[in-house]
C-alpha cells in the first residue's frame, strides 16, 4: 500500500522556473528518498534525507522534511527541458524498514 | 560498476499463457533483489523481495511467483496470466536491506490479451 502522497499530480511550467514537489507521509520514517522515471523507463535515485536530517542539496535539487508535519519537499532550480519526468517519493517506514512509494508528479518542462 | 539488466523490454502475452521475466545484476554479490509493478500512472507497488538465494518473501497473495537460483538472478513468473497481470514491472536491487537506496532496471511492459 502506498505511504507517501505527492502533490500536484502534474505540474506544467517553462524552462528557467523553478518547480516544486510536495510529498506527505502518515507513519514515522527512517528516511526518505526522491526518485525521478523518464517515460517507459525504471526508477533512477535522486537523493535520501534521513528523518534527523532538515534539508539536503544535491546540485539543482532541493530537499526539505518536516517530520513534525509529515511532509517534504523537492526542489528544481532552474529547470530544464530534460528535467521532464514523473517524480516519486518513497517512505523507509521506521518500524519495519519497508519502503514505500507515492504516486508520483508528473513535471513537463516546456522549452 | 554495478549493472542491473532486465528482459524482456516489451511482452504481449494472451491470458492463460505463462510468463518468465528475469533480472540479473553485475558488478555486486548477495545484492538484495526486488520486484515491483507500477499501474499506469500509479506508484510502484513491491512483489516480492529476496535478501538472498533461495530466500522469497511476498507482499500481496496473487497469479506470481518470484524465485532466486543464484546469487545475482531474480525471476519473476506465473504459470497462467490473468488480464489483470497487465502492467509495468520493474526489478530493483539494493545494498543495504530496507533502508538503503534502490537501484532499478529498465522495466518489463506486459500486455495481456
Amino acid at each position: 500500500s502506498q505511504q507517501g502522497e505527492e502533490d500536484p499530480q502534474a505540474l506544467s511550467i517553462q524552462e528557467g522556473e523553478n518547480a516544486t514537489m510536495n510529498c506527505s507521509y502518515k507513519t514515522s520514517i527512517n528516511n526518505l528518498q526522491w526518485y525521478r522515471q523518464n517515460s517507459g523507463r525504471g526508477l533512477v535515485h535522486l537523493i535520501l534525507i534521513r528523518s534527523n536530517e532538515r534539508e539536503k542539496h544535491s546540485g539543482r535539487l532541493r530537499v526539505t522534511l518536516d517530520t513534525s508535519k509529515k511532509s517534504s519537499s523537492l526542489l528544481i532550480t532552474a529547470s530544464r527541458a530534460a528535467d521532464t519526468a514523473s517524480y516519486f517519493c518513497a517512505t523507509v517506514l521506521y518500524n519495519n524498514n519497508d519502503m514505500r512509494f507515492g504516486a508520483g508528479t508528473r513535471l513537463t518542462v516546456k522549452p | 560498476s554495478q549493472t542491473i539488466h532486465q528482459w524482456p523490454a516489451t511482452l504481449v502475452q494472451p491470458v492463460g499463457s505463462p510468463l518468465s521475466l528475469e533480472c540479473t545484476v553485475e558488478g555486486t554479490s548477495n545484492p538484495n533483489l526486488y520486484w515491483y509493478r507500477q499501474a499506469a500512472g500509479r506508484g510502484l507497488q513491491l512483489l516480492f523481495y529476496s535478501v538472498g538465494i533461495g530466500q522469497i518473501s511476498s507482499e500481496v497473495p496473487q497469479n506470481l511467483s518470484a524465485s532466486r537460483p543464484q546469487d545475482r538472478q531474480f525471476i519473476l513468473s506465473s504459470k497462467k496470466l490473468l488480464l489483470s497481470d497487465s502492467g509495468f514491472y520493474l526489478c530493483a536491487w539494493s545494498i543495504v536491506w530496507g533502508t538503503g537506496e534502490l537501484f532499478f532496471g529498465e522495466g518489463s511492459r506486459l500486455t495481456v490479451l
